[in-house]
């Protein structure tokens, strides 16, 4: 299996200008997290999808962010509009479920200047 | 909810030497605990994991201790080499989520030559 792939892997953006992260999950797994990282914050997670469900969004800073998951094989965390302070490496990471081992995609890695 | 807590923050250890990373947890319905090493560029990686129904785990060099009653788990890795050099975070499975973890704040491992 390719695991969790993310893109873009890296990118820098304006301030104001909209990001969109992209996200296919391992294929079977039906849990999918966005995590944030960051020096001060660690690992924070943003939000967690079971079967396309959102089911916990509490970690989604403001209304700037939002995530969908339209199927089981893609999701999206959405930036609009985006500011410095959201510079970070932005993980995306799927689970089978029921408690089980969380697999890391590789990061994006995002810069707001 | 769950409050997971690691120490320390930075470890430098010889090569040869053993090196331990300790965590402490909140929520005694957390079942599960897996440790990750992240290394520069890349996602946490599994390296090991424990459930509560066990009390120790080995995988060659490196060992899992948990302690259930206290709330707190360990990470221990024996024969260090320049390699093992990295964050490592550990994690407990959110008692009340369907399969979230809440990670501690890292442990950087720097192993000498």
């Amino acid at each position: 299996d390719a695991g969790v792939i993310q893109s873009p892997r890296h990118e820098v953006t304006e301030m104001g200008q909209e990001v969109t992260l992209r996200c296919k999950p391992i294929s079977g797994h039906n849990s999918l997290f966005w995590y944030r990282q960051t020096m001060m914050r660690g690992l924070e997670l943003l939000i967690y999808f079971n079967n396309n469900v959102p089911i916990d969004d509490s970690g989604m800073p403001e209304d700037r962010f939002s995530a969908k998951m339209p199927n089981a094989s893609f999701s999206t965390l959405k930036i609009q509009p985006s500011e410095p302070r959201d510079s970070a490496v932005y993980f995306c990471a799927s689970s089978p479920g029921g408690g089980n081992t969380i697999y890391f995609g590789e990061g994006s890695w995002l810069t707001v200047v | 909810g769950e409050n997971v807590e690691q120490h320390p923050s930075t470890l430098s250890v010889q090569e040869g030497d053993s090196a331990v990373i300790k965590c402490t947890y909140s929520d005694s319905a957390s079942n599960y605990f897996p440790w990750y090493k992240q290394e520069l560029g890349k996602g946490p990686q599994l390296i090991i994991d424990i459930r509560s129904n066990v009390g120790e785990k080995k995988d060659q060099r490196i060992a899992v201790t948990l302690n259930k009653t206290a709330k707190h788990f360990s990470l221990h890795i024996t024969e260090t080499q320049p390699e093992d050099s990295a964050v490592y975070f550990c994690a407990a499975s959110d008692g009340g989520s369907q399969g979230n973890l809440i990670f501690g704040k890292g442990t950087k491992l720097s192993v000498k030559p």
